[in-house]
């Protein structure tokens, strides 16, 4: 069965870097993209990014470019997401997800349980 | 950039169905995904590829997509079936998010 673990909650003052996880189990995890998805509260989806872990391929939403970096350790099975500096405006919930048959743009199967991130002075 | 809009909120009876609607320019030339988001979990994949449904997802749920507009429906909505419902394509390599529809069953 497939999960994917991330490392829960964080809580930051602006400013300060973060990196959080997100681990893959139940199936191969170098041939399945993974993508980064922001829920602020009360919020849509919005999609920061993805990566394909075999070849560390990796697409950002312009939305996201540059403001965040999206890697993978496939020795452990763990794709990240971090930040350099944070901000107040970064507070959300971040889930990581797979797509559907390796394919990069197709439907976000399976989800993480997601990392609440607050950054608060 | 590309958008997809749904309204805010739905509000059927129970037992009575219920009808998502997910707009966008040209929309029948993408595949929609549907996703359910109750409150304080992650979302779950409900219809992908239009009209597909995941295994372990019932049957009382149906897509379709035409034109500019996609459409979810549930066939008889359950109490169970309280969430908020999004919309997903990708349009150029990028995924793109409706701002997702409340559904109450009361």
């Amino acid at each position: 069965e497939v999960h994917l673990v991330q490392s829960g909650t964080a809580v930051k003052k602006p400013g300060e870097s973060l990196k959080i996880s997100c681990k893959g189990s139940g199936y191969i995890f170098t041939n399945y993209w993974i993508a980064w998805v922001r829920q602020r509260p009360g919020k849509g989806l919005e999609y920061m990014g993805i990566i394909y872990p075999l070849d560390s391929e990796i697409r950002y939403s312009p939305s996201f470019q540059g403001q965040v970096t999206i890697s993978t350790d496939n020795s452990i099975n763990t794709a990240f997401l971090q930040w350099g500096s944070l901000e107040a405006s970064d507070s959300a919930m971040y889930y990581c997800a797979t797509t559907a048959g390796g394919v990069a743009t197709e439907a976000f199967v399976y989800w993480g349980q997601g990392n609440l991130v607050t950054v608060s002075s | 950039s590309y958008e997809l809009t749904q309204p805010p909120s739905v509000s059927v009876p129970p037992g009575q169905t219920a009808l998502f609607t997910c707009s966008g320019t040209e929309l029948d030339d993408k595949y929609v995904s549907w996703y359910q988001q109750k409150s304080g979990q992650s979302p779950v994949l409900v219809i992908y590829q239009d009209s597909r449904r995941p295994s372990g997802i019932p049957d009382r749920f149906s897509g379709s997509n035409s034109g500019n507009t996609a459409t979810l429906t549930i066939s008889g909505a359950q109490a169970v079936d309280e969430a908020v419902y999004h919309c997903h394509v990708w349009d150029n390599r990028i995924a793109i998010f409706g701002g997702g529809t409340r559904l109450t069953v009361l």
